[in-house]
């Protein structure tokens, strides 16, 4: 399987700043890596896909960026409503995984 | 509005088979892989598989021994068996679509389901 690892594991900020994390493949999955956001007691919800690729609906506070084995997800003007646990997922090949987490708090 | 939902019992007991349904509207049932997936609390998304709408089917190895899918496209419905369950086996699963190359765009609220005697 393709092991996702993602740093840092929790990251706190203020509102209106910039945050970055970043999401590393056990191998090379090209652009094929998507980012969710879960918020407690709801199921994720889809940010970016094919690691750059804003998803319908999404703000553009988002923007995913990289390829090969290093991704990262980079969130703008921080708001309250941003806390969240932000998850990275391949695609690239079976089984589909995801990585571990990072925890945003503000 | 693409929906979907999860059923089932919450509370399921040791080495019994657990059977979920989801259920489907807004969206028509091809071109689309329906996917369960779960989690436990504190713990990243694991997937556990998918089923085209021609009934192909793939799952996650760790699990395949004890899964099976089904599709019943005339009444907008997927389900999942997972036999012999554990404690392990309790989780929030979520049934949800995968579109293109796969993303998953579309997911139900989730079930807890509980293994307990």
């Amino acid at each position: 399987d393709i092991q996702m690892t993602q740093s840092p594991p929790s990251l706190s900020a203020s509102v209106g700043d910039r945050v970055t994390i970043t999401c590393q493949a056990s191998q090379d999955i090209s652009d094929s890596l998507n980012w969710y956001q879960q918020k407690p007691g709801k199921p994720p919800k889809v940010l970016i896909y094919d690691a750059s690729s804003l998803e319908i609906g999404v703000t553009l506070k988002f923007r995913g960026s990289g390829s090969g084995t290093h991704f990262t997800l980079t969130i703008n003007s921080l708001q309250p409503e941003d806390v969240a646990t932000y998850y990275c997922q391949q695609y690239d090949s079976l089984p589909y995984t995801f990585g571990q987490g990072t925890r945003l708090e503000i | 509005q693409v929906q979907l939902q999860e059923s089932g019992p919450g509370l399921v007991k040791p080495s019994e088979t657990l059977s979920l349904t989801c259920s489907v509207s807004g969206a028509p049932i091809s071109d689309y892989l329906w996917t369960w997936i779960r989690q436990t609390p504190g713990e990243r998304p694991e997937w556990i598989g998918h089923i085209s709408h021609s009934g192909s089917t793939n799952y996650n190895p760790f699990l395949e021994s004890r899964v099976t899918m089904s599709l019943d496209s005339s009444r907008y419905q997927f389900s999942l068996k997972l036999r012999s369950v554990t404690a392990a086996d309790t989780a929030v699963y979520y049934c949800a679509r995968g579109r293109g190359q796969i993303v998953f765009d579309y997911w139900g609220p989730g079930i807890l389901l509980t293994v307990s005697s």
